[in-house]
């Protein structure tokens, strides 16, 4: 049972064009969301996170949105360049539990920007 | 500046064999965390030390696997009598605090292992 949802497999945009990435969750008790970067033959890198008591982080032209009441988040790249082409995790933690330090991902996005 | 390694890279065993997948985390990284991607899907959690203390190992999928980190600093995943199924990249993570949902991990390049 997939927690966390990442329902597109890959999203096709033109350069300078917005990118959004979509990530639902299931478990009520997850409180930081986070997404990562990965690139082929590497491992993920951190992008962007946001904790519950926010609706929304930026950092550049990466901004994460949060809707907890449809327990949906958001990854909006702006503008989007070539150098984007990745795969996106979106992964979520329960800070609050036992298990804090626990790291459950999506399947991932594949972002493909279109010179 | 060394991020996290793994070695190797890429390990083909055949069923039944034994391997061991190393992984040498940031320096001074208190939290190490082991994670398996099979093809398609996003990394699953398999394993957690703070130093050389194994504090959750609830994702290991069976007693086949084995993971150590004697000295809190290098780690070693360990499965035993491989089978198909264990094929994935296994991916070594690390961060700095001790293990905190807010404290980014900084991820290796993982190791491909295919077993035939």
């Amino acid at each position: 049972d997939q927690q966390v949802k990442q329902n597109s497999p890959s999203l096709s945009v033109q350069e300078g064009r917005i990118s959004i990435l979509n990530c639902d969750y299931t478990n009520s008790m997850f409180d930081y969301f986070l997404w990562y970067k990965k690139y082929p033959a590497e491992g993920p890198t951190f992008l962007i996170s946001i904790s519950s008591i926010k609706d929304k982080n930026e950092d550049g032209r990466f901004t994460v949105f949060l809707n907890k009441s449809a327990k949906h988040l958001s990854l909006h790249i702006v503008p989007s360049q070539p150098g984007d082409s990745a795969v996106y995790f979106c992964a979520a933690s329960a800070a609050r539990g036992g298990s804090n330090y626990k790291l459950t991902f999506g399947k991932g996005t594949l972002l493909t920007v279109n010179p | 500046g060394a991020g996290v390694s793994q070695s190797p890279r890429y390990k083909v065993a055949k069923r039944g064999q034994d391997v061991a997948l190393r992984c040498d985390p940031i320096s001074g990284h208190v939290s190490l965390f082991w994670y398996q991607q099979a093809l398609g899907q996003g990394p699953e959690f398999l394993t957690y030390f703070q130093n050389e203390a194994q504090l959750d190992k609830s994702g290991l999928p069976s007693d086949r696997f084995f993971a150590e980190r004697p000295e809190g600093s290098v780690s070693t995943l360990k499965i035993q009598r491989t089978q198909q199924e264990d094929s994935a990249v296994y991916l070594c993570a690390s961060s700095w605090r001790k293990g905190q949902g807010a404290d980014t991990q900084y991820f290796g390049p993982g190791t491909r292992l295919t077993v035939l």
